[in-house]
């Protein structure tokens, strides 16, 4: 089956030990999202790719990067995890950026902050 | 600033029928999304409607009216299962997905 695979499922990483998240995609989307989520608020978009073009929002801490090395892979990158970092990352794609494209979510990578 | 307002938190019976409402201002709009989460889990899709309206799938029903800024997703014939949490988004113009905080379903025997 098609499908956004994320690992690993649980990170435990220390305060300022970097850290890297990875997502994996069979679907051939040409869009990939790194989403920061805590609990029960909305998901926080950091970055996306366009194929290779990288979008980074305004706000995203710049201790965030990402990597897209190819069409199926993409990785988040801490430089130096803080307590305010821990929160469940959301990886999604999607077909193409415009108006009816459903975003393909993984099961996400629990991070927690030592 | 762009927003999207959802109730925290609602309570319904097993059996029942609940709606769950969000308003949204943005800057353009070019769609709306419902997901569905649960605790612990990514979000998964359950319907998009972009014309004024209402979409029916199953048990689940989505509306929209663009003039007023307002959607809501109905569920009937509630079970257990539909316990999660519910979150509206908005495609602005630029075509990022703009999302609520969530609507926390609770479902009671």
């Amino acid at each position: 089956d098609a499908m956004v695979i994320q690992n690993p499922r649980y990170q435990v990483t220390q305060f300022g030990k970097p850290v890297t998240l990875s997502c994996s995609q069979t679907l051939n989307h040409n869009v990939m999202y790194w989403y920061q989520q805590k609990s029960s608020q909305a998901p926080k978009l950091l970055f996306h790719y366009y194929d290779k073009d990288f979008n980074n929002e305004a706000d995203t801490p710049d201790n965030f990067q990402s990597r897209r090395p190819n069409t199926s892979f993409c990785f988040l990158d801490i430089r130096s995890p803080g307590l305010g970092d821990a929160a469940m990352y959301l990886c999604a794609t999607s077909r193409d950026r415009d108006s009816y494209n459903e975003q393909f979510f993984g099961p996400g990578t629990r991070l927690t902050v030592l | 600033g762009q927003n999207i307002d959802q109730p925290t938190e609602m309570t319904a019976t097993e059996g029942a029928i609940v709606q769950i409402n969000c308003t949204y201002q943005t800057s353009g709009f070019n769609g709306l999304f419902w997901y569905q989460q649960h605790a612990g889990e990514a979000p998964t899709f359950l319907s998009y409607n972009v014309l004024d309206g209402l979409e029916e799938k199953g048990r689940f029903s989505s509306f929209l009216s663009r003039s007023k800024g307002y959607s809501y997703l109905l569920l009937k014939e509630l079970q257990m299962k539909d316990s999660a949490s519910y979150l509206c988004a908005v495609v602005d113009s630029n075509y990022q997905l703009i999302w609520g905080a969530g609507t926390k379903l609770i479902i009671k025997p």
